[in-house]
């Protein structure tokens, strides 16, 4: 099984730049994902990573260090608009996801 | 249809009820999943389905039943509902394989079991 952790709450300024933090324990692994989901709404998908290192989206990037079960989501130049809770999600060796519980983010003007 | 398509969007039911969650795509996607999200849980994986014909078990399947006669449809099944059973549902679906092959979610479906 997994076992994956996530701040619950995180609250920053619009324009500011916001890191969410995601650790796992797994007995497989193939791959990570973030996803966002806004209230009310289906999640949707931000990013994969399979890799260590860091890949770039626009203003959201994610790293990954699989010898840490550590990733992290990097939301750069806040908008209101990401306002959202974003899912940690991480693949075992079957290709099915386990979620964190997930981060709500709070943009602030 | 353009997606993954949930019904009902919102059930109030009776505990001891039956009932049938409908999802459909039109993806053509192998993989389709159920999954329940309550709050503080996160979402959790109720069955799976890696292609026409087979089924699995996810992490909390008990209560619940799927059948997988096509590509496109993957309904769950609630024989009788229990209160515990009150979440919001969401199908989702994703290509076979390595690679990113994310999931695409549903709108979801928001059950309350009385």
């Amino acid at each position: 099984g997994q076992n994956i952790d996530q701040p619950t709450e995180m609250t920053a300024t619009e324009g500011a730049i916001v890191q969410i933090n995601c650790t796992y324990q797994t007995s497989g692994f193939n791959g990570l994902f973030w996803y966002q989901q806004h209230a009310g709404e289906a999640p949707t998908f931000l990013s994969y990573n399979v890799l260590d290192g860091l890949e770039e989206k626009g203003r959201f990037s994610s790293f990954l260090s699989r010898s840490k079960g550590y990733s992290y989501l990097l939301l750069k130049e806040l908008q209101m608009k990401d306002s959202a809770s974003y899912l940690c999600a991480v693949r075992d060796g079957d290709y099915k996801l386990s979620f964190g519980a997930g981060t709500t983010v709070t943009v602030r003007a | 249809i353009a997606g993954i398509t949930q019904a009902p969007t919102s059930q109030i039911l009776a505990a001891g009820r039956r009932m049938t969650l409908r999802c459909t795509q039109d993806m053509r996607h192998n993989a389709m999943y159920w999954y329940r999200q309550d709050l503080g849980l996160g979402l959790r994986l109720i069955h799976y389905s890696n292609t026409a014909g087979t089924t699995g078990k996810g992490e909390v399947p008990d209560g619940y039943s799927v059948s997988r006669a096509n590509t496109d449809d993957f309904p769950l099944t609630l024989a009788s509902a229990v209160p515990s059973q009150t979440s919001v549902y969401f199908c989702a679906s994703s290509p076979e394989g390595e690679g990113s092959n994310e999931q695409f979610f549903g709108p979801g479906t928001r059950l309350t079991v009385l």
